[in-house]
């Protein structure tokens, strides 16, 4: 069945980076957008970015410009996000989502990272 | 940015009650919204999309309906695997921005 496998938890240093994956399965990766968003403890969702892995473009939430970095690999099916000079405001757990065929809403939602930054 | 407000944080209901859910979005989103259920282990599911399409495998007794700025997403009949917290999500301009999300609890 259609599934996205994200990786383990992280305990990250402050000013240091982490990256984040999802890997893809049960449907062709490359047919579909990823979404990525944040969701801090016990605080709503906020809408990172969208990578098309098809063909690597991507858009981002201006407020996570310079922050997140979104790429995705086709050979291994696997999206990645990657986030830069790490502060408490950046623990948090983040998920990956497929973009429904027709645009706009998430229909398969990976089961999230949880990113601790802390020294 | 689009600004989605879910009023209601919390809500109590009784098992087999009819639950209605609102959201209102700062300027008018065609109908672009969507409803996500997350449960209390995490998960998020993806309920109805476009205002009223249910999403494959979702029960029948979720509905969702609005047009302009404000839009409801009502659970009849109310079983108790429907504990979690539900956010609106508007997709009709980036940023995608999601409502800040309803805690519904059993009384």
């Amino acid at each position: 069945q259609v599934q996205l496998q994200q990786s383990g938890a992280e305990l990250v240093r402050p000013g240091t980076s982490v990256k984040v994956s999802c890997k893809a399965s049960g449907y062709a990766f490359t047919n579909y957008l990823i979404e990525w968003v944040k969701q801090r403890p016990g605080q709503g969702l906020e809408w990172i970015g969208v990578i098309n892995p098809g063909s690597g473009g991507t858009n981002y939430n201006e407020k996570f410009k310079g922050k997140a970095t979104l790429t995705a690999d086709k050979s291994s099916s696997t999206a990645y996000m990657q986030l830069s000079s790490l502060t408490s405001d950046d623990s948090a757990v983040y998920f990956c989502a497929r973009e429904g065929w027709d645009g706009g809403y998430f229909d398969v939602w990976g089961a999230g990272t949880t990113v601790t930054v802390s020294s | 940015d689009i600004q989605m407000t879910q009023t209601t944080s919390s809500l109590s209901a009784s098992l087999g009650d009819r639950v209605t859910i609102s959201c209102s979005a700062s300027q008018g989103i065609s109908n672009y919204l969507n409803w996500y259920q997350q449960k209390p282990d995490g998960t998020v599911k993806l309920l109805i999309y476009y205002t009223s399409s249910l999403h494959s495998g979702v029960p029948s007794r979720f509905s969702g309906s609005g047009s302009g700025t404000d839009y409801s997403l009502t659970i009849s009949n109310l079983e108790p695997e429907d504990i979690a917290t539900y956010y609106c999500q508007q997709y009709s301009k980036l940023p995608w921005t999601f409502g800040g999300g309803t805690k519904l609890e059993i009384k």
